[in-house]
């Protein structure tokens, strides 16, 4: 079956513009997290959203958002960009058994 | 507080040598426990997961983990190292007892990075 298809690979933004990013999960999962990773902090959890609902939420400023559509698909959005925004955004889609399988990520960066 | 450390930031080995990256959790009770990978510029793959009974769990691409309760550790180990074994390493733990699978946020370690030499 597919895997978790993230779209675009790399993005180059300027500061202060905003960005979208798109997570296709694995058909049937309906279950999607989002990760930051950076060099200094590493892998820091965003949000996590099922069945369109935001379940939980990591420590990041109200800059990042995020939403998932009724087809399972999600978005993550981050606005007035700043220097430190760059880095590598993943999702991961997870069905019923613990199994968070991520996509290979959108690369962020921020000039 | 809730943590999990990978005491090893970098680990070099020989092509065809034995591997062991380690693992240690800090957790109220046992959590879900999970090994990822991940190659240069890539997402991060799967290699094992251990959710409860046997405590060695066998993983994809020949690699294996053992879970040791007493010692709060799940140690990622392989016989013999591959030069395409060259990445980055990561443990990572999930809560248990969630009546919500998903909704609980993977806390990964700071990584592993492997290399190989010939």
């Amino acid at each position: 079956k597919a895997g978790v298809t993230q779209t675009p690979r790399y993005l180059i933004k300027t500061r202060g513009q905003q960005v979208t990013l798109s997570c296709s999960p694995i058909s049937g999962h309906r279950s999607v997290s989002w990760y930051q990773q950076t060099p200094g902090q590493g892998l820091q959890f965003l949000f996590e959203y099922f069945s369109e609902t935001q379940r939980n939420k990591g420590n990041f400023p109200g800059r990042f958002s995020g939403r998932q559509f009724s087809n399972s698909r999600s978005e993550m959005n981050v606005s007035t960009l700043e220097l430190g925004d760059s880095a590598l955004y993943l999702c991961a889609s997870t069905g019923g058994d613990y199994g968070y399988t991520f996509g290979s990520g959108t690369r962020l960066t921020v000039v | 507080a809730q943590s999990v450390t990978q005491p090893d930031i970098h680990i070099t080995v020989s092509e065809g040598a034995s591997l062991e990256l380690r693992c240690n959790y800090s957790y109220g009770a046992t959590p879900y426990l999970f090994w990822y990978v991940q190659s240069p510029g890539q997402g991060l793959q799967l290699l094992l997961k251990y959710f409860s009974g046997d405590t060695l769990v066998q993983g994809i691409k020949g690699f294996e983990a053992e879970f040791k309760r007493s010692q709060s550790s799940f140690n990622l180990r392989k016989p013999s190292v591959h030069w395409s074994d060259a990445a980055e390493y990561f443990c990572a733990v999930v809560p248990r007892g969630l009546s919500n699978f998903g909704n609980e946020k993977l806390t990964f370690g700071t990584g592993t990075r492997l290399t190989i030499i010939p």
